[in-house]
């Protein structure tokens, strides 16, 4: 079945540690997207990527980084300079604005990692 | 002013009850509206997709958008447990950026 596979589930970090969180889909879908989720706020967009080798800031990416070196994969790291990590972390992917359809089909979420710091 | 409005609730209904989750919005741009279930400890999936006014039925689940008001609207008819959960509104506009705009999600209880 066609899906978006994220992995750990639940991650713990200690205070200056980075930590990636793993992103898979095989749904041959071009863009791909990383979400925040903390109580009450929603989601808020970290990156985005709607091309392979390309990806754009989204509106909290400080702290963050990513890469999109396949199609399939978009791994996003938190790094030690991102001072409040603990969240619920969701990645999505679409079909992508230039093939068309990205909104009829809208988004496939991923399972989500919870991130904790230690 | 956030762009999406979404009242967090939570919603507390008895089974069987017809369930009303509204957005308001103030972009009149947008042209695009979704509605995604999310349960706990999940990731979202979408429920329904709506372009531009009007009404969309699938099942107990009805999307209505009045772009007048600005203002859409997400019925559930004979809720059931199983549809405990929490209800994001997304929607865009037509150029720019397919990057939706979420709202913050109703939580809805439905009890036995």
């Amino acid at each position: 079945d066609g899906g978006i596979t994220q992995s750990p589930k639940y991650l713990f970090r200690k205070e200056g540690q980075n930590v990636t969180l793993s992103c898979e889909q095989n749904l041959n879908h071009d863009a791909m997207y990383w979400y925040r989720q903390d109580p009450g706020q929603g989601l808020r967009l970290i990156y985005y990527s709607q091309i392979v080798n390309d990806f754009q800031k989204g509106d909290i990416a400080e702290g963050y980084s990513v890469s999109r070196e396949k199609k399939e994969s978009f791994p996003l790291t938190v790094t030690s300079a991102q001072k409040n990590p603990t969240a619920f972390y969701l990645c999505a992917s679409s079909i992508g604005a230039r093939t068309g359809g990205a909104m009829e089909t809208g988004y496939t979420f991923g399972s989500g990692t919870r991130l904790t710091v230690v | 002013q956030k762009e999406v409005e979404q009242d967090p609730g939570p919603l507390s209904v008895p089974e069987g009850a017809i369930v009303s989750l509204n957005c308001t919005y103030s972009n009149s741009a947008f042209q695009y509206f979704m509605w995604y279930r999310q349960y706990s400890r999940k990731g979202p999936e979408l429920l329904m997709y709506t372009y531009s006014s009007g009404n969309k039925e699938d099942g107990r689940f009805t999307a209505q958008v009045d772009k007048s008001s600005k203002y859409i609207s997400l019925f559930i008819r004979d809720s059931q447990p199983s549809d405990s959960a929490t209800y994001l509104c997304a929607m865009k506009w037509s150029g720019g950026s397919y990057i939706p705009t979420f709202g913050r999600g109703t939580s809805l209880i439905v009890h036995p």
